[in-house]
């Protein structure tokens, strides 16, 4: 069955550097997503991207974070200058069509360990 | 904004046994779709199961299956004849018209040997 990869799985980063979490969603998917989980709190929604765009993003997604379709294969989320507050498991996922009931496909995450 | 609340930290159960989770949701749209996803300490997310709000039968998924309320806006989990495997952090999941996930808190599940 097709999956969604994400690397590396854990990176370990001084704060203030920067750090590029990359993904590759299943290839005929068209929606993709990145969510952060804080150890020990709930999966939060940072981003959804569609089209090359961005559909919506949270208040947590702010200049601090970008994404990028940068060869029509890799999804990758960037944080330009990392905070400690940044450590956290991030899930990249994707789905296929536009309809509300089509499952995301999570990958296995990426924990990122700001230093 | 929608709101999904679990009100279960925690539950443990004997193996073989049933155990049934909680989910209550807020919204004020008609359609929409729900979602369970389990959370082993692998940390990868996996979907166990979905409802569409449309939908008076509740789904079942093998040993999974769901209690869904539309009225009291409740989305229970049970999970049946529960294994070691099972042990894990599940997270009721919301979707509607935004199409963004919005997740609870999570329960934590210990299937006891």
């Amino acid at each position: 069955e097709p999956e969604v990869t994400q690397t590396p799985s854990h990176q370990v980063t001084q704060m203030g550097q920067e750090v590029i979490l990359r993904c590759v969603p299943i290839s005929n998917h068209l929606y993709f997503y990145w969510y952060r989980q804080i150890l020990g709190q709930k999966v939060e929604f940072l981003v959804s991207f569609y089209n090359n765009e961005i559909s919506e993003k949270s208040e947590i997604f702010d200049d601090q974070f970008s994404v990028e379709r940068p060869d029509g294969s890799n999804f990758t989320l960037k944080i330009r200058s990392t905070k400690l507050e940044d450590s956290a498991m991030y899930f990249c996922a994707s789905k296929g069509g536009g309809w509300s009931n089509q499952p995301q496909h999570f990958g296995d995450g990426t924990r990122l360990s700001i230093l | 904004a929608q709101t999904v609340t679990q009100s279960q930290p925690e539950m443990s159960v004997q193996e073989a046994e049933t155990v049934t989770l909680s989910c209550t949701y807020d919204t004020s749209e008609s359609n929409y779709y729900l979602f369970w996803y389990k959370q082993p300490p692998s940390r990868q997310m996996i979907l166990v199961i979905r409802q569409e709000a449309y939908k008076q039968q509740n789904a079942t998924e093998n040993r999974f299956s769901v209690n869904f309320q539309k009225a009291a806006k409740s989305f229970s989990l049970k999970i049946s004849d529960s294994q070691l495997g099972d042990t894990a952090m599940y997270f009721c999941a919301f979707i509607g018209n935004d199409y963004k996930l919005s997740f609870g808190a999570g329960t934590t599940v210990t299937v006891r040997a």
